[in-house]
């Protein structure tokens, strides 16, 4: 069975900081691996996702996530955070064999101050 | 805009109805996957389509039933509805069942 655990249900960052948002995942194949982001009453928009090609995955606004299969480990980072961050994040792990069901974190909430 | 659209947006019901939620997948993508969002158990897979057959399952109830039809448009029915079957559910399509999915903005049904 896979499983993801997703470290911190809320973050907090300034206007320009780096962000973290961690996810660690558990999976008996070689997974595919997603984040995806919601914005207040709406639905879920991939930002990135790794299909066992490079390691690091850039995605959408600005995001990229790297893949390190020793630490079980796929955090997603921006090195400079905007206002219009603000959301939920998700991440997700696929076996991507005879279907591609999501199973997702909890989720993380991403409050960026200014 | 992701190209899946689900009706209705909103839903209020009481115990013990029947509702039909539907969900049209973006041009050209086969399968189809419904997910529930609530706040205790978060989003969980329910349940796959692949080009009209069903492909997975996931912790969908007994009470709940999906179909896609020809037209790969697909349907997702809830009977004797419960308070704790409010949520928000989510359609999402994809051109496989390999490759990502991409999410409707949901239905919010609400159960009073």
């Amino acid at each position: 069975a896979q499983s993801v655990t997703q470290l911190g249900s809320h973050v907090s960052v300034s206007e320009g900081a780096l962000v973290l948002l961690r996810c660690n995942y558990s999976s008996s194949v070689p997974p595919y691996l997603f984040w995806y982001v919601q914005y207040p009453n709406q639905g879920l928009q991939l930002l990135l996702k790794y299909t066992s090609a490079a390691t690091l995955v850039k995605g959408i606004n600005g995001f990229e996530a790297e893949f390190k299969k020793s630490e079980t480990s796929f955090h997603l980072t921006k090195p400079s955070a905007h206002m219009r961050d603000a959301a939920e994040y998700f991440c997700a792990v696929s076996d991507g064999v005879g279907g591609n069901k999501l199973v997702f974190g909890a989720g993380t909430i991403l409050r960026v101050k200014s | 805009d992701s190209g899946v659209t689900q009706t209705p947006k909103h839903l209020i019901t009481a115990t013990g109805q029947r509702v039909t939620l539907r969900c049209s997948p973006r041009s050209g993508d086969l399968s189809v996957y419904w997910y529930q969002q609530s706040l205790d158990q978060g989003l969980q897979f329910l349940i796959q389509y692949y080009n009209g057959e069903e492909r997975a399952k996931g912790n969908i109830l007994e009470r709940f039933s999906a179909q896609q039809f020809p037209d790969l448009h697909s349907e997702l029915n809830l009977s004797s509805l419960e308070l704790g079957d409010s949520a928000l559910y989510f359609c999402a399509s994809s051109v496989t069942g390999n490759t990502e999915a991409f999410f409707g903005q949901g239905t919010r049904l609400t159960v009073v």
